[in-house]
């Protein structure tokens, strides 16, 4: 299946705690994105790498970290959890992204609970 | 003050009915508006799109886009139980060389049989 995948798709750990999340794209983009959903369904953009480049970082905590091995994987390390960080996270892919509009393909979510 | 404002509902009509869902803007640069669908637990897919004031069709919905009064809507006809999910329209900037969307809250809608 040619998709956005994401691993876990649930992740339930304790305050202080460090955890990842991976993506991997197979539509061969080179593009990819972090969204963070609160519990009220407002999706906010986070982060997004152009071939492994860096281009969108926004205000989020330095505790997130992304990081891009290669084109087809963006992977989301967060340290020192807290409550707040309680959400659903969505990575998306999208070919050509660094200008205009291109359809942004989204993964199926990791449900984050910290406890 | 959000840069795009969306009632999150819900809202819930019955099976067959005319739905209208509406998102407002502050900012005239947006260029390119977007309608996702997003099922529960799942992640958004992109339902339509326009970068021109006016109306574009796809079956039974239609997105129309006013840039004057900022105002986008997105209309489904012969509403069906299958179209219950949450709806978020979302904007991309003239200038923007980032790709970067801003969304709405997205709307909860249910379709009662």
């Amino acid at each position: 299946d040619t998709a956005v995948s994401q691993t876990p798709k649930y992740l339930v750990t304790q305050m202080g705690n460090d955890k990842s999340i991976k993506c991997e794209q197979n539509l061969g983009h080179d593009t990819m994105y972090w969204y963070k959903q609160d519990s009220k369904k407002f999706l906010k953009i986070m982060f997004s790498y152009n071939n492994k480049e860096l281009i969108i970082n926004e205000t989020v905590p330095n505790r997130f970290s992304p990081k891009s091995p290669d084109k087809a994987h963006l992977n989301l390390h967060i340290n020192s959890l807290e409550l707040g960080d309680s959400a659903v996270y969505f990575c998306a892919s999208s070919q050509g992204g660094a200008r205009g509009w291109n359809e942004q393909f989204f993964g199926p979510g990791t449900r984050l609970t910290v406890l | 003050q959000k840069e795009v404002e969306q009632d999150p509902g819900p809202l819930s009509v019955p099976e067959g009915a005319i739905v209208s869902l509406n998102c407002t803007y502050s900012n005239s640069a947006f260029q390119y508006f977007m309608w996702y669908r997003q099922y529960s637990r799942k992640g958004p897919e992109l339902l339509m799109y326009t970068y021109s004031s006016g109306n574009k069709e796809d079956g039974r919905f239609t997105a129309q886009v006013d840039k004057s009064s900022k105002y986008i809507s997105l209309f489904i006809r012969d509403s069906q139980p299958s179209d219950s999910a949450t709806y978020l329209c979302a904007m991309i900037y003239r200038s923007s060389n980032t790709g970067k969307l801003i969304f709405g809250q997205g709307t909860t809608l249910q379709v009662k049989p």
